[in-house]
């Protein structure tokens, strides 16, 4: 019955790899979203998917690409995975473009990158 | 482009006391505001919204928060703590306006209850 769901929770890697992480939502949204929590608990957007169109493109380095293959699904690869990366992602939906819609969130994914 | 900032990264009350946590939002017109809220190792939860209608708006666990457009303030109360409440607490914005707009949260409130 999870709304979001996201997998791996837990992912440790060493530099260099690349890396994917899964996102599923059951609750029939259009928008959905990815975002990047530090160690300090500042959350940002990376991307957002509507109909599985991309509208929001934030500042990411090009080795991160969202790749949505249904309106339920929204996956984040990360290709040579950088020190700098390690953080939590969190994946979250909405229903529309998310302005005043409430969005939901996933559990995250603890991202460590050695 | 809008922003929020919320005072304190740290706030301590005893259980039984006034929650406080403050929200100030940068904005020409008034946006849209929320307050989510993070349990350790989870993701976050919408406690509340204001979405251009009663400017007191309620929400989940009994917390509420008032928009005042004088003070470009969205401070987020509960009139009395539980151990429960202990989180991280944000506010974010988003303009009141078309087209693909996106949420912007602020840094942050850790909320700690004494017992």
């Amino acid at each position: 019955d999870t709304a979001v769901s996201q997998t791996p929770k837990y992912l440790v890697t060493q530099m260099g790899n690349d890396k994917s992480i899964k996102c599923e939502q059951n609750l029939g949204h259009d928008t959905m979203y990815w975002y990047k929590q530090d160690s300090k608990k500042f959350l940002k957007i990376m991307f957002s998917y509507n109909n599985k169109e991309l509208i929001i493109n934030e500042t990411v380095p090009n080795r991160f690409s969202p790749k949505s293959p249904d309106k339920a699904h929204l996956n984040l690869h990360i290709n040579s995975l950088e020190l700098g990366d390690s953080a939590v992602y969190f994946c979250a939906s909405s229903q529309s473009r998310g302005q005043y819609e409430t969005q939901y969130f996933g559990p995250g994914t603890r991202l460590l990158v050695l | 482009a809008q922003s929020v900032t919320q005072l304190g990264s740290h706030v301590s009350v005893s259980e039984g006391a006034l929650v406080l946590l403050r929200c100030n939002y940068s904005s020409s017109v008034p946006p849209y505001l929320f307050w989510y809220v993070q349990y350790p190792n989870q993701g976050l939860q919408l406690l509340l919204k204001y979405t251009s209608a009663a400017t007191l708006v309620k929400g989940i666990n009994g917390f509420e928060a008032e928009f005042k457009k004088s003070e470009t303030s969205f401070h987020l109360t509960k009139p009395s703590a539980h151990m429960s409440d202990a989180a991280e607490y944000f506010c974010a914005v988003t303009p009141n306006s078309g087209g693909y707009q996106k949420v912007t949260f602020g840094t942050g409130t850790k909320l700690q209850v004494i017992p």
